[in-house]
């Protein structure tokens, strides 16, 4: 248990559909962050949280849409998506930002069609 | 800038062998850094870190050491069991950051 929870699991979309992917800490964390992670490369910051605040938004296109109400949830909400956005998208939180240790939860398998 | 190079995977090994997953890095400073494992259908978990030159880092058998003069964490562990099987990920952190290699996938068969 990593203290960190993602729904869904997996998800199927169309590239015409709106969904939204969650992310839930239960360790008293004030940073979060969403990471993308594809086949052969390395894992892909997308965007960081830290007492709800965005802090990094690291070229992400405008499809991917994050929300963070506060510090124990973060959500990625996603419409129009493109095939090629299909990939593991993993949450992870840490007490900090800073040289903290991440926990990551076990991530959402996205496929776009 | 940073970066983090791992080996190519898969390293296939049989149980009880002798494991090396070779990670260097490049950057400017004195980073910390990590090794993750990510085992089949989960996300990735600490496995041990090192946060200055010569620490050694050490968790269930694994170990690593920050070598400045190198620029490298390699990972080792001395006997390899089948669920050691998973992908294994060398991270650097800078400037708020953690910058990941590309992971090198284990398996261990028996």
């Amino acid at each position: 248990e990593t203290g960190v929870t993602q729904t869904p699991r997996h998800l199927v979309m169309g590239m015409t559909n709106k969904k939204s992917l969650k992310c839930e800490q239960h360790l008293g964390h004030n940073a979060m962050y969403w990471y993308k992670q594809s086949a052969k490369k390395p894992l892909e910051l997308m965007f960081v949280y830290n007492f709800k605040e965005q802090t990094e938004n690291n070229s992400v296109p405008s499809r991917f849409s994050p929300e963070c109400p506060n510090s124990s949830h973060l959500f990625l909400h996603l419409h129009t998506l493109q095939p090629e956005d299909s990939a593991l998208y993993l949450c992870a939180s840490s007490q900090d930002l800073g040289l903290e240790t991440q926990y990551f939860g076990p991530g959402t398998r996205l496929l776009v069609l | 800038g940073n970066s983090v190079t791992q080996m190519e995977g898969p390293v296939t090994l049989s149980e009880e062998a002798f494991l090396t997953i070779n990670c260097t890095y490049t950057a400017t400073g004195y980073p910390s850094l990590f090794w993750y494992v990510q085992y089949p259908g989960e996300g990735l978990q600490l496995l041990l870190k090192a946060t200055k030159a010569d620490d050694k880092g050490s968790n269930k058998g694994f170990e690593a050491t920050y070598r400045k003069e190198t620029t490298s964490f390699h990972l080792e562990k001395g006997s390899v069991q089948v669920s050691d099987s998973a992908v294994y990920f060398c991270a650097l952190s800078r400037t708020d950051k953690l910058i990941f290699g590309t992971g090198t996938r284990l398996q261990v068969f028996p």
